[in-house]
């Protein structure tokens, strides 16, 4: 079982809908989680992070995370051709100082 | 102007060649690591130093080396014992913190030819 799953995609939604990503982790330590977006070729991009149960808004992105299930989600809504990128969940943890565990991505596809 | 650099963008290496691939930073962060990305794989991380003069191996080290004489340097050498180094080599950085999110620069592509 990897450390970090994401579900590999492609996943496709219409421009307007909201596009749901979900990532699991084993380690029941970890404390932090981050959602990267990675467009074709370039390099990640940070945008969104947390670190308690709940959901953390900002802009059009949500982030919920669920300790107990171990389970962490980005939502996208009003999806835009703009979102079309890989998405990389990461998870930290307090005992592997500062690293960060990343999942394989999942492929957004927004079709206008 | 505040970043991450990463040189060269693009690298050809015959087999049997060392290269070193540069990272220099000047957000003042103390944390700077070295990922491995294969097509439509995530990220290994290869090498990660928190503090100037030392370093620890990540999960994919074998056939790497790294330095961190500096804090603003994090110079990475794929050494020819390593047998597939064809990849997509990122940079990043992290401030000390409780989260520590880390921020990654332009990247450097490695094809061996």
């Amino acid at each position: 079982q990897k450390e970090v799953e994401q579900n590999s995609g492609p996943l496709s939604v219409p421009e307007g809908a909201i596009a749901s990503l979900n990532c699991t982790y084993s380690d029941r330590g970890s404390q932090s989680f981050f959602w990267y977006r990675q467009y074709s070729g370039k390099s990640p991009e940070l945008i969104m992070f947390i670190y308690s149960n709940g959901d953390k808004e900002d802009g059009r992105f949500t982030a919920q995370l669920n300790k107990a299930s171990q389970y962490v989600s980005l939502l996208i809504r009003d999806s835009q051709p703009s979102d079309s990128a890989t998405y990389l969940c990461a998870v930290n943890g307090l005992t592997n100082a500062g690293k960060s565990t990343f999942g394989d991505g999942t492929t957004l596809t927004v079709k206008p | 102007d505040g970043g991450i650099t990463q040189s060269p963008k693009y690298l050809f290496r015959k087999e049997g060649q060392n290269v070193t691939l540069s990272c220099e930073q000047n957000l003042n962060h103390d944390a700077m690591y070295w990922y491995r990305q294969d097509p439509g794989q995530g990220l290994r991380l290869i090498y990660y130093s928190q503090i100037v003069n030392d370093f620890q191996k990540g999960d994919i080290a074998e056939g790497y080396s790294v330095s961190r004489e500096k804090k603003e340097s994090f110079p990475l050498t794929v050494t020819s014992a390593q047998k597939n180094p064809t990849a997509f080599y990122l940079c990043a950085t992290a401030r000390q913190s409780s989260y520590n999110e880390q921020f990654f620069g332009p990247g450097t592509r490695l094809t061996v030819l």
